[in-house]
């Protein structure tokens, strides 16, 4: 079945502790992207990538880290750097520019 | 930042169509026009996306203007579960994709 996971859904920790939330895809999809989201919010842009081994910082990239090893999986680490982790993170990717883009589910970090 | 305006809030009679406005006004000759929409919790999904000329898919209709400085977002005949946040994105030529606060649409019995 093609398309784009994220694990866990949930997902909690401890505040100082680093953590790296999942995404694969299986649709063969250059470009791949983070978001987070808070409650009533949009979504933000955390990082990008459009091609394996590169990657770009969106708006807010501060106190995250992603790798693009591989075409099918963009992990994101949440650093202990980052102040307020607690939030909804988004993974999408699409072919191109003027392609639509598919989400996953998501995945709810909550640090205590 | 997001490139796009949208009204925080709708509502809309089942059954009426809806019509969700979207300014973007500095949009460039190469950036395409994207709708997607977020039900609470879930990943936002796809409705449509275009250039410049208008477009029709089984979900909706999109309207954009002949300066391409707004657009219109059509649901023909709005249905309960239909309610969700819907986002209209202009998509840069790098490839990113930023989204704004979006447009909450509720549609009532």
């Amino acid at each position: 079945d093609g398309g784009i996971t994220q694990s866990p859904k949930y997902l909690f920790r401890k505040e100082g502790q680093n953590v790296t939330l999942s995404c694969e895809q299986n649709l063969n999809h250059d470009a791949m992207y983070w978001y987070r989201q808070d409650p009533g919010q949009g979504l933000r842009l955390i990082y990008y990538s459009q091609i394996v081994n590169d990657f770009q910082k969106g708006d807010i990239a501060e106190g995250y880290s992603v790798s693009r090893e591989k075409k099918e999986s963009f992990p994101l680490t949440v650093t202990s750097a980052q102040k307020n982790p607690t939030a909804f993170y988004l993974c999408a990717s699409s072919i191109a520019v003027n392609t639509e883009a598919f989400f996953g589910q998501g995945t709810r970090l909550t640090v205590v | 930042d997001a490139k796009t305006t949208q009204p925080p809030s709708m509502d809309c009679a089942e059954g009426r169509a809806a019509n969700l406005p979207c300014n973007h006004s500095t949009i460039s000759g190469n950036e395409y026009v994207y709708w997607y929409r977020q039900i609470h919790s879930q990943g936002p999904q796809y409705i449509i996306h275009g250039l410049k000329n208008n477009e029709t898919n089984e979900m909706a209709s999109l309207i954009i203007t002949e300066d391409r400085k707004s657009s219109t977002l059509i649901l023909p005949h709005a249905t309960l579960r239909d309610t969700a946040v819907y986002y209209c994105i202009v998509r840069e030529w790098n490839n990113d994709m930023r989204f704004g606060a979006g447009t909450r649409l509720t549609v009532k019995p």
